[in-house]
């Protein structure tokens, strides 16, 4: 069945460094793939999307590209905040299906 | 309204005793999802609703657990029977059904003692 694979966390950074979050993936067909976050208190929240190989999601200065051929989609941002602070959930969506199928989710704590 | 609604937002139930959680989605919706985040263990799909289709329940853990969703907007998950490992937040997102993203309400955290 499909899965997804996170770093595993706590991954803690000093405040302007550069984040990278592992993801990889394990899916029949050709998934959209997604990466959401929850801040502390709140409910999940779309970061960012692609739906298709070579694809880019971008948002919030975070990126993440599709890469078919390494089946990954790691999450990335230049220039970290505090308020980056937060759980960072990689997902994926069949292409036949609706459901999304989650990692288990990294935390990241950002130091001022 | 203008985002995923769910109650209560903490519940404290004994062992064996039942529990309804709501999920009020958002309007024109028609898409709507249970999930289950456990301490640790991420997201854990329970169960969709898509318009008048019959729903995909094959994430629901055991028979104690049931969902339904009237009209095609507010959804009830029910939990019979409590047990300690049903201790968990349940989370509700809905979609429009072209979107490929979802929309989560804030959760229930449900504590079974």
């Amino acid at each position: 069945g499909d899965s997804v694979t996170q770093m595993e966390g706590p991954v803690t950074l000093s405040e302007e460094a550069f984040l990278t979050i592992n993801c990889t993936y394990t899916a029949t067909g050709y998934p959209s793939l997604f990466w959401y976050v929850q801040y502390p208190g709140e409910g999940l929240q779309l970061l960012l999307k692609a739906t298709k190989a070579d694809d880019k999601g971008s948002n919030k200065g975070f990126e993440a590209t599709y890469r078919k051929e390494t089946t990954s989609f790691h999450l990335e941002k230049g220039s970290v905040q505090v308020s980056d602070s937060a759980v960072y959930f990689c997902a994926l969506r069949e292409s036949s299906g609706d459901k999304l199928t989650f990692g288990t989710g990294t935390r990241l704590a950002v130091r001022p | 309204g203008a985002g995923v609604s769910q109650s209560p937002s903490n519940k404290v139930t004994e062992k064996g005793k039942d529990v309804e959680l709501r999920c009020d989605p958002i309007s024109g919706h028609t898409a709507l999802y249970w999930y289950r985040q456990s301490l640790g263990q991420g997201l854990e799909f329970l169960i969709y609703f898509q318009g008048n289709s019959a729903p995909d329940k094959s994430g629901l853990p055991s028979d104690r657990f049931s969902a339904e969703r009237t009209g095609g907007s507010v959804s009830t998950l029910t939990i019979q029977r409590t047990q300690q490992e049903d201790s968990a937040v349940y989370l509700c997102a809905s979609s429009p059904v072209s979107d490929y993203g979802y929309t989560f309400g804030s959760g229930t955290r449900l504590t079974v003692v």
